[in-house]
């Protein structure tokens, strides 16, 4: 079973429409992460959420607002797409504690907008 | 700030040689993580190795040995006898060391490309 998993794993789209994209992951982790690879493969964090309450938001244009059901699933979606969107989105999830707090990665998710 | 450097854009090897990947950090916090993930050409993003900042003593997991220098902000990632299937974009990231959830800051990543 995958301990993190992402859906869908490629997605091209128009500018200007809305997307989606799905994140669960199987841990039993408390807080999930979405990070942002760019073009030349740099990694930002964007958002954190601990038991579906949001704790990190970086610098993010507010079209992208992640949403988290329960402490499994973190939804990301993004309103009227641009160019610029065009990444990988990554979601991460890790468990609080000492000796813990590493994060483990899904696969991504190539988002390419047209 | 937070901020990790991976000068080494990509390294090109020889399967069987050794490579070192270099890793520099910034950081104010006096605790902290530091990070070693893989990003083959698949790309998914694959945990090597974690380490705190009170622990120097260097790791080794079978072909890969990482050496933590607290006295020069380096945690350097040594692949001995490296393979084909070592090819990857490697990237090093910082934490800082707060219990409940932290921000992975990464470096820039190092693309390393092992030939036959």
């Amino acid at each position: 079973d995958t301990a993190v998993s992402q859906t869908p794993k490629y997605l091209v789209t128009q500018m200007g429409n809305d997307k989606s994209i799905k994140c669960e992951q199987n841990l039993g982790h408390d807080t999930m992460y979405w990070y942002k690879q760019d073009s030349k493969k740099f990694l930002k964090i964007m958002f954190s959420y601990n038991n579906k309450e949001l704790i990190i938001n970086e610098t993010v244009p507010n079209r992208f607002s992640p949403k988290s059901p329960d402490k499994a699933h973190l939804n990301l979606h993004i309103n009227s797409l641009e160019l610029g969107d065009s990444a990988v989105y990554f979601c991460a999830s890790s468990q609080p504690g000492i000796g813990k707090n590493i994060q483990y990665f899904g696969a991504g998710t190539r988002l390419s907008v047209l | 700030a937070q901020k990790v450097t991976q000068a080494q854009t990509e390294i090109s090897v020889v399967e069987k040689e050794d490579v070192t990947l270099d890793c520099v950090y910034e950081t104010r916090d006096t605790t902290y993580y530091l990070f070693w993930y893989k990003q083959p050409p698949s790309g998914e993003l694959v945990f090597l190795i974690r380490r705190n900042s009170f622990d120097e003593q260097n790791e080794i997991s079978g072909r890969y040995s990482w050496n933590f220098q607290k006295s020069t902000s380096s945690f350097n990632f040594t692949i001995t006898a490296s393979q084909v299937v070592d090819s990857a974009v490697y990237f090093c990231a910082l934490s800082d060391m707060n219990t409940g959830f932290q921000k992975l800051v990464f470096g820039t990543g190092t693309r390393l490309l092992v030939s036959p």
